[in-house]
C-alpha cells in the first residue's frame, strides 16, 4: 500500500459524457501528478500540482483538467469523453523536497468509454 | 523530447534463469529509476540510481546505472515466478519537473 488512493477504481461511462477522478496523496505530500497509461502508449505524464497549484503540463488534452484542493487532494476531469480515452489513470505523489524523482503511486482509475 | 527504450519488450523465462532488460535513451539524466507493476495495480518504486556507473542491489534485483548516466540495466538473478510483471525504467532531467518512463519490459516466469 502505497498510501496514494484513488476513486473510483472502476469506471464505465458512455461517449460524450464527462467523469471526475478523485485522489489522495500520501500523508505530508505536496506534489500530485496524473497519468494516463494504455497499451499503444504507455506511461504518460498529464499533469502535476504542487500545494494547489499547476507546477507542469504534459501531453494533457484540452478536453482534460484538474485541480489541487486546500487539503492537497486531488481531481481529474474529463470531458466529451472518446473511446480512446479508454485507460488506465494513475495519481502519484512524491514528498517535499525531492523533485520528481521519488513518486509514489496510487492503484489507478481504470476507465471505460463504451 | 527525452525518450526511453526499454528491452525487451516481452520476456518469459522458466524459474532460477538470470535476465538483463535494458534502458537506453539518447539523453542524459540526473537520476533514473526503476519500477515493478502487476496487472490491475500501480507501479511500486524499486529503486533509484542517480550516480554515473552507481549499482545497487536488492536481494537478487541488481540495478546498473551507466557512466554516461544515459542508460541503465536490471539485473535478475534465479528469477521467481513472484517476480512476473510489468518492469518500467523512469528517468529525471535536471530541468525537467515530471519522470519520463520508458514502454516496459512485460517478465513472465514460469513454475
Amino acid at each position: 500500500d502505497s498510501g496514494v488512493t484513488q476513486t473510483p477504481k472502476h469506471l464505465i461511462t458512455a461517449t460524450g459524457q464527462r467523469v471526475t477522478l478523485r485522489c489522495s496523496p500520501r500523508s505530508g505530500d505536496l506534489s500530485v501528478y496524473w497519468y494516463q497509461q494504455s497499451l499503444d502508449q504507455g506511461l504518460q505524464f498529464l499533469i502535476q500540482y504542487y500545494n494547489g497549484e499547476e507546477r507542469a503540463k504534459g501531453n494533457i488534452l484540452e478536453r482534460f483538467s484538474a485541480q489541487q484542493f486546500p487539503d492537497l487532494h486531488s481531481e481529474l476531469n474529463l470531458s466529451s469523453l472518446e473511446l480512446g480515452d479508454s485507460a488506465l489513470y494513475f495519481c502519484a505523489s512524491s514528498p517535499a523536497g525531492t523533485g520528481s524523482v521519488w513518486q509514489f503511486f496510487g492503484p489507478g482509475t481504470r476507465l471505460t468509454v463504451l | 523530447t527525452q525518450l526511453l527504450e526499454q528491452s525487451p519488450q516481452f520476456l518469459s523465462i522458466q524459474e532460477g534463469e538470470n535476465l538483463t532488460v535494458y534502458c537506453n535513451s539518447s539523453s542524459v539524466f540526473s537520476s533514473l529509476q526503476w519500477y515493478r507493476q502487476e496487472p490491475g495495480e500501480g507501479p511500486v518504486l524499486l529503486v533509484t540510481v542517480v550516480t554515473g556507473g552507481e549499482v545497487k542491489k536488492l536481494k537478487r534485483l541488481t540495478f546498473q546505472f551507466g557512466d554516461a548516466r544515459k542508460d541503465s540495466s536490471l539485473h535478475i538473478t534465479a528469477a521467481q515466478p513472484g517476480d512476473t510483471g510489468l518492469y518500467l525504467c523512469a528517468g529525471a532531467s535536471g530541468s525537467a519537473r515530471q519522470l519520463t518512463f520508458g514502454s516496459g519490459t512485460q517478465l513472465t516466469v514460469l513454475p
